[in-house]
């Protein structure tokens, strides 16, 4: 079934560990998205990629970093984590940057830093 | 800073009623403005308006731009308890198409 794929669903992490989220798409779309979504704050941008290779900080990137290695890949790593990224975090895609192509977002991973 | 916000921000209604969810927007260099829907999960995609006064349409559901005015609403008719969710209204502005969302409304249709 085409679509994005998100690991973990959810995760409990001690404060000062590292984690990786992981963002798979096969819908061979160029550009990718993370977003972290907060109760009273919507969904913000974290970090963006429009294509395999390149990436750009979006509005809260700090404490987070992403790679884009290739097409369908794209995983947001927190080098150590702190109890205020406890959240619900997207991974989004769409065929290309520029109007006309929505955005389609995975499932979330839950994440709870103690 | 791109501004997106939604009103009210939350609401409640019983079945068959008629809702109308507001958008303005403060943004610099305006490409579209996008309505999801979130319900458990992921938001899923109901319209993209670019063009001010078009109407775009699917069943119950219709939204319009009004651009010289920087905002859009989301019209539901005859609600249903289905309709139940929070509804995000995002605005992709500037060289790098960045969406910037609002903080959504929340939507309670009771039987």
């Amino acid at each position: 079934i085409a679509g994005i794929t998100q690991a973990p669903t959810s995760q409990i992490l001690a404060a000062g560990r590292r984690m990786t989220l992981r963002c798979t798409q096969d819908m061979r779309h160029n550009a990718m998205y993370w977003y972290r979504q907060d109760l009273g704050l919507g969904l913000r941008l974290i970090h963006y990629s429009n294509t395999a290779g390149t990436t750009g900080k979006g509005e809260v990137p700090d404490g987070y970093s992403v790679s884009r290695a290739n097409t369908d890949d794209f995983p947001l790593t927190l080098a150590s984590a702190v109890p205020s990224q406890t959240s619900v975090y997207f991974c989004a895609s769409s065929p290309q940057q520029g109007v006309g192509y929505e955005q389609y977002f995975g499932p979330g991973t839950r994440l709870t830093v103690t | 800073e791109d501004k997106v916000v939604q009103s009210p921000l939350s609401l409640v209604v019983h079945e068959g009623d008629t809702v109308t969810l507001n958008c303005s927007y403060e943004v610099t260099n305006f490409r579209s403005l996008l309505w999801y829907k979130q319900e458990k999960k992921a938001p899923t995609f109901l319209f993209m308006l670019t063009s001010s006064g078009i109407e775009k349409k699917s069943g119950r559901l219709s939204s319009i731009l009004d651009k010289k005015e920087l905002f859009s609403i989301l019209n539901i008719t005859a609600t249903q308890t289905g309709d139940s969710a929070v509804y995000l209204c995002a605005v992709e502005a500037g060289s790098n198409y960045k969406l910037t969302f609002g903080k959504g409304t929340l939507l309670t249709v009771n039987p």
